[in-house]
Protein backbone atom coordinates (compact mmCIF):
# COMPACT_ATOMS: atom_id res chain seq x y z
CA UNK A 1 0.00 0.00 0.00
CA UNK A 2 1.04 3.77 -0.64
CA UNK A 3 0.08 6.60 0.79
CA UNK A 4 0.92 10.27 1.33
CA UNK A 5 -0.50 12.82 3.68
CA UNK A 6 -0.21 16.41 4.04
CA UNK A 7 -0.98 17.29 7.63
CA UNK A 8 -1.84 20.63 6.64
CA UNK A 9 -4.48 21.72 4.24
CA UNK A 10 -3.82 25.49 4.51
CA UNK A 11 -1.10 26.96 6.18
CA UNK A 12 -0.66 30.74 6.24
CA UNK A 13 2.72 33.66 6.86
CA UNK A 14 3.99 36.53 7.07
CA UNK A 15 6.07 37.54 4.34
CA UNK A 16 9.52 37.67 5.24
CA UNK A 17 9.20 34.38 7.89
CA UNK A 18 9.99 30.67 7.53
CA UNK A 19 7.40 28.08 5.23
CA UNK A 20 7.24 24.80 6.23
CA UNK A 21 4.84 22.69 4.87
CA UNK A 22 4.21 19.39 6.17
CA UNK A 23 4.03 15.73 4.38
CA UNK A 24 4.29 12.08 5.71
CA UNK A 25 4.05 8.76 3.15
CA UNK A 26 3.82 5.03 3.66
CA UNK A 27 5.05 3.32 0.91
CA UNK A 28 5.97 -1.18 1.15
CA UNK A 29 9.08 -0.21 -1.56
CA UNK A 30 11.63 2.33 -1.30
CA UNK A 31 9.98 5.37 -3.21
CA UNK A 32 10.76 8.67 -4.70
CA UNK A 33 9.23 11.73 -3.33
CA UNK A 34 8.43 14.84 -5.30
CA UNK A 35 7.06 18.16 -4.12
CA UNK A 36 5.08 20.06 -7.20
CA UNK A 37 3.55 23.60 -6.88
CA UNK A 38 0.33 25.12 -8.43
CA UNK A 39 -0.17 28.52 -8.97
CA UNK A 40 -3.40 29.73 -9.44
CA UNK A 41 -5.24 28.41 -12.54
CA UNK A 42 -1.70 27.46 -13.89
CA UNK A 43 -0.40 23.72 -13.98
CA UNK A 44 1.78 21.87 -11.76
CA UNK A 45 5.26 22.72 -11.48
CA UNK A 46 8.30 20.22 -9.85
CA UNK A 47 10.08 21.86 -6.91
CA UNK A 48 12.46 19.17 -6.20
CA UNK A 49 12.83 15.11 -5.80
CA UNK A 50 14.54 12.83 -3.77
CA UNK A 51 15.65 9.82 -5.21
CA UNK A 52 17.35 7.91 -2.38
CA UNK A 53 20.90 10.20 -2.81
CA UNK A 54 21.22 13.08 -0.39
CA UNK A 55 18.17 13.05 2.43
CA UNK A 56 18.32 16.79 2.37
CA UNK A 57 16.67 17.92 -1.32
CA UNK A 58 17.32 21.32 -2.75
CA UNK A 59 14.94 22.55 -5.04
CA UNK A 60 14.11 25.71 -7.02
CA UNK A 61 13.34 29.10 -5.62
CA UNK A 62 15.09 28.57 -2.55
CA UNK A 63 12.94 25.44 -1.24
CA UNK A 64 14.32 22.09 0.38
CA UNK A 65 13.23 19.46 1.72
CA UNK A 66 14.63 16.94 4.16
CA UNK A 67 13.81 12.70 3.72
CA UNK A 68 13.59 11.31 7.30
CA UNK A 69 12.94 7.69 6.90
CA UNK A 70 12.48 6.91 10.44
CA UNK A 71 9.49 9.74 10.79
CA UNK A 72 8.53 8.78 7.42
CA UNK A 73 8.01 12.45 6.71
CA UNK A 74 9.21 14.95 3.33
CA UNK A 75 8.66 18.55 4.76
CA UNK A 76 9.02 21.51 2.50
CA UNK A 77 10.73 24.55 4.57
CA UNK A 78 11.83 28.18 3.32
CA UNK A 79 13.72 30.34 5.47
CA UNK A 80 12.17 33.33 4.24
CA UNK A 81 8.44 33.12 2.24
CA UNK A 82 7.98 35.58 -0.78
CA UNK A 83 4.45 37.01 -1.89
CA UNK A 84 4.97 34.42 -4.90
CA UNK A 85 4.89 31.72 -3.40
CA UNK A 86 1.60 31.94 -2.45
CA UNK A 87 0.20 28.94 -4.25
CA UNK A 88 -0.98 25.07 -3.90
CA UNK A 89 1.89 22.46 -2.72
CA UNK A 90 1.78 18.28 -3.37
CA UNK A 91 3.54 15.86 -1.81
CA UNK A 92 3.85 13.20 -4.15
CA UNK A 93 5.09 9.56 -3.75
CA UNK A 94 6.26 6.88 -6.18
CA UNK A 95 7.57 3.85 -6.52
CA UNK A 96 7.62 1.11 -9.37
CA UNK A 97 5.34 -2.02 -8.30
CA UNK A 98 3.24 -4.51 -10.03
CA UNK A 99 5.33 -3.83 -13.35
CA UNK A 100 4.37 0.07 -13.17
CA UNK A 101 5.12 3.16 -12.07
CA UNK A 102 2.76 4.10 -8.86
CA UNK A 103 1.87 7.85 -8.32
CA UNK A 104 0.17 8.77 -5.67
CA UNK A 105 -0.57 12.65 -4.45
CA UNK A 106 -1.26 14.20 -1.59
CA UNK A 107 -4.16 16.33 -1.06
CA UNK A 108 -2.66 19.46 -1.22
CA UNK A 109 -1.46 22.37 1.00
CA UNK A 110 -2.34 25.96 0.09
CA UNK A 111 0.02 28.89 1.46
CA UNK A 112 -1.21 32.13 1.68
CA UNK A 113 1.38 34.72 2.19
CA UNK A 114 0.48 37.65 3.90
CA UNK A 115 2.36 41.07 3.34
CA UNK B 1 10.25 22.24 -27.08
CA UNK B 2 6.97 22.75 -26.03
CA UNK B 3 6.50 20.24 -23.64
CA UNK B 4 3.44 18.82 -22.64
CA UNK B 5 0.46 20.31 -24.49
CA UNK B 6 -3.72 20.15 -23.82
CA UNK B 7 -6.68 21.18 -25.34
CA UNK B 8 -9.18 22.74 -25.44
CA UNK B 9 -8.30 24.64 -21.97
CA UNK B 10 -11.55 25.23 -20.96
CA UNK B 11 -14.77 22.53 -22.05
CA UNK B 12 -18.58 22.87 -21.43
CA UNK B 13 -20.45 19.48 -22.05
CA UNK B 14 -23.94 18.72 -21.50
CA UNK B 15 -24.82 15.15 -19.91
CA UNK B 16 -24.81 12.50 -22.29
CA UNK B 17 -22.48 14.09 -24.83
CA UNK B 18 -19.38 12.91 -26.06
CA UNK B 19 -15.61 14.69 -26.16
CA UNK B 20 -11.95 13.91 -26.41
CA UNK B 21 -9.68 15.54 -24.67
CA UNK B 22 -6.13 16.03 -26.70
CA UNK B 23 -2.38 15.84 -24.91
CA UNK B 24 0.52 15.68 -26.39
CA UNK B 25 4.36 15.51 -25.65
CA UNK B 26 7.51 16.48 -27.95
CA UNK B 27 9.83 15.32 -25.17
CA UNK B 28 9.62 11.39 -26.99
CA UNK B 29 8.71 10.44 -23.50
CA UNK B 30 7.59 6.80 -22.96
CA UNK B 31 5.27 7.21 -20.01
CA UNK B 32 2.22 9.39 -20.21
CA UNK B 33 -0.72 9.69 -18.31
CA UNK B 34 -3.88 11.24 -17.29
CA UNK B 35 -5.55 12.75 -13.72
CA UNK B 36 -8.13 14.61 -12.15
CA UNK B 37 -8.10 17.29 -9.84
CA UNK B 38 -10.89 17.53 -7.48
CA UNK B 39 -10.81 19.82 -4.42
CA UNK B 40 -9.28 18.18 -1.28
CA UNK B 41 -8.94 15.07 -3.38
CA UNK B 42 -5.50 15.97 -4.69
CA UNK B 43 -4.84 14.03 -8.55
CA UNK B 44 -6.31 10.93 -9.22
CA UNK B 45 -4.92 8.63 -12.03
CA UNK B 46 -7.35 8.02 -14.45
CA UNK B 47 -5.51 6.03 -16.94
CA UNK B 48 -1.95 5.62 -18.18
CA UNK B 49 0.21 4.23 -20.89
CA UNK B 50 4.08 2.99 -20.98
CA UNK B 51 4.55 3.13 -24.04
CA UNK B 52 2.59 3.04 -27.85
CA UNK B 53 0.18 0.55 -28.02
CA UNK B 54 0.10 -0.03 -24.10
CA UNK B 55 -2.33 1.33 -22.02
CA UNK B 56 -4.05 0.24 -18.31
CA UNK B 57 -6.60 1.82 -15.78
CA UNK B 58 -5.76 3.94 -12.84
CA UNK B 59 -7.16 4.47 -9.75
CA UNK B 60 -10.57 6.30 -11.11
CA UNK B 61 -10.56 4.84 -15.16
CA UNK B 62 -14.91 4.74 -14.95
CA UNK B 63 -16.32 6.68 -17.73
CA UNK B 64 -13.09 7.27 -19.67
CA UNK B 65 -11.27 5.44 -22.51
CA UNK B 66 -7.59 5.97 -23.82
CA UNK B 67 -5.65 4.61 -26.66
CA UNK B 68 -2.25 5.35 -27.67
CA UNK B 69 -1.47 4.94 -31.32
CA UNK B 70 1.65 7.36 -31.28
CA UNK B 71 4.27 8.12 -28.14
CA UNK B 72 3.60 11.44 -28.63
CA UNK B 73 -0.36 11.35 -28.16
CA UNK B 74 -2.82 10.21 -25.64
CA UNK B 75 -5.94 11.52 -25.83
CA UNK B 76 -8.55 11.14 -22.99
CA UNK B 77 -12.23 9.84 -24.22
CA UNK B 78 -15.38 10.53 -22.48
CA UNK B 79 -18.17 8.43 -23.87
CA UNK B 80 -21.52 9.90 -22.13
CA UNK B 81 -20.52 12.53 -20.00
CA UNK B 82 -21.79 13.02 -16.14
CA UNK B 83 -21.80 15.78 -13.92
CA UNK B 84 -19.30 13.92 -11.36
CA UNK B 85 -16.76 14.07 -14.42
CA UNK B 86 -17.00 17.99 -13.93
CA UNK B 87 -12.97 18.89 -13.05
CA UNK B 88 -9.27 19.53 -14.41
CA UNK B 89 -7.79 17.20 -16.23
CA UNK B 90 -4.00 17.03 -16.25
CA UNK B 91 -1.88 14.88 -18.63
CA UNK B 92 1.64 14.27 -17.75
CA UNK B 93 4.33 12.24 -19.44
CA UNK B 94 7.70 10.93 -18.13
CA UNK B 95 10.68 9.57 -19.84
CA UNK B 96 10.38 6.12 -18.37
CA UNK B 97 8.64 4.29 -15.72
CA UNK B 98 11.29 4.01 -12.82
CA UNK B 99 10.42 6.01 -9.23
CA UNK B 100 12.73 8.31 -10.05
CA UNK B 101 11.43 9.86 -13.50
CA UNK B 102 9.95 13.16 -12.82
CA UNK B 103 6.57 13.87 -14.56
CA UNK B 104 6.04 17.07 -16.61
CA UNK B 105 2.55 17.83 -16.59
CA UNK B 106 -0.02 19.78 -19.05
CA UNK B 107 -1.39 23.15 -18.03
CA UNK B 108 -4.82 20.92 -17.71
CA UNK B 109 -8.71 21.36 -19.20
CA UNK B 110 -11.18 22.76 -17.01
CA UNK B 111 -14.40 20.41 -17.84
CA UNK B 112 -17.84 21.43 -17.12
CA UNK B 113 -20.76 18.96 -17.42
CA UNK B 114 -24.19 20.21 -16.97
Amino acid sequence: AQSVTQLDSHVSVSEGTPVLLRCNYSSSYSPSLFWYVQHPNKGLQLLLKYTSAATLVKGINGFEAEFKKSETSFHLTKPSAHMSDAAEYFCVVSAFSGGYQKVTFGTGTKLQVIP
Amino acid sequence: NAGVTQTPKFQVLKTGQSMTLQCAQDMNHEYMSWYRQDPGMGLRLIHYSVGAGITDQGEVPNGYNVSRSTTEDFPLRLLSAAPSQTSVYFCASSYGTGDTDTQYFGPGTRLTVL
